[in-house]
């Protein structure tokens, strides 16, 4: 199984300033015929579904805030935050679905400091 | 719009079954795939499994290959998990979720708690 790893665990951030969630995967998702990573970012807040924010690595789900960003390939993505709002308070998880089992990361907390 | 609508809580005895539903909206319900996800109190998502509407093919975590038996009715557009011998380890919220080829995961039901206490 592909083992994803986020860092931090969790993270404070001033309102209005940058926020840097980073993944790594134990193996590549990176799928050479299309030369693409298939590797996601979700937002959950309490009692909610996760929802989906970035796929392929760095391509914005419709509708999510231009604030969003994803980078990374291969085995390290990045998620950037670049101005945080007080909505943006939640669990972020990367997964990959390069190989099933689809496995997640252990989630990273995001506050506001 | 597109909807996933899951069944209720259970509350179930160690050694029990549960069968949870999902029922699809707003979309042709063969065109996607629909993939299962459970997260237990303070625990990352954990993927189960998945379901070919189309033909009913069918595959499983290694995890839950045993236990876990994922169907549909296309006629009614829903899929169905049913996972069996549960303990008190299988407490969780289980979701179902469309998958749309390489977007991955876009529409997620809403949830169903099942609590396994004796």
């Amino acid at each position: 199984d592909i083992v994803m790893t986020q860092s931090p665990d969790s993270l404070a951030v001033s309102l209005g300033e940058r926020a840097t969630i980073n993944c790594k995967s134990s193996q590549s998702v990176l799928y050479s015929p299309d030369n693409r990573s298939y590797l996601a970012w979700y937002q959950q807040k309490p009692g909610q579904p996760p929802r989906l924010l970035i796929y392929l690595a760095s391509t914005r789900e419709s509708g999510v805030p231009d604030r969003f960003s994803g980078s990374g390939s291969g085995t390290d993505f990045t998620l950037t935050i670049s101005s945080l709002q007080a909505e943006d308070v939640a669990v972020y998880y990367c997964q990959q679905y390069y190989s099933p089992p689809y496995t997640f990361g252990q989630g990273t907390k995001l506050e506001i400091k | 719009q597109v909807h996933l609508v899951q069944s209720g809580a259970e509350v179930k005895k160690p050694g029990a079954s549960v069968k949870v539903s999902c029922k699809a909206s707003g979309y042709t319900f063969t065109t996607y795939a629909i993939h299962w996800v459970r997260q237990a109190p303070g625990q990352r998502l954990e993927w189960m499994g998945w379901i070919n509407p189309v033909n009913g093919n069918t595959k499983y975590s290694q995890n839950f290959q045993d236990r876990v038996t994922i169907t549909r009715d296309t006629s009614a557009s829903t899929a169905y998990m049913d996972l069996t011998s549960l303990t008190s380890e299988d407490t969780a919220v289980y979701y179902c979720a469309r998958r749309v080829s390489a977007t991955c995961f876009d529409y997620w039901g809403q949830g169903t708690l099942v609590t396994v206490s004796s």
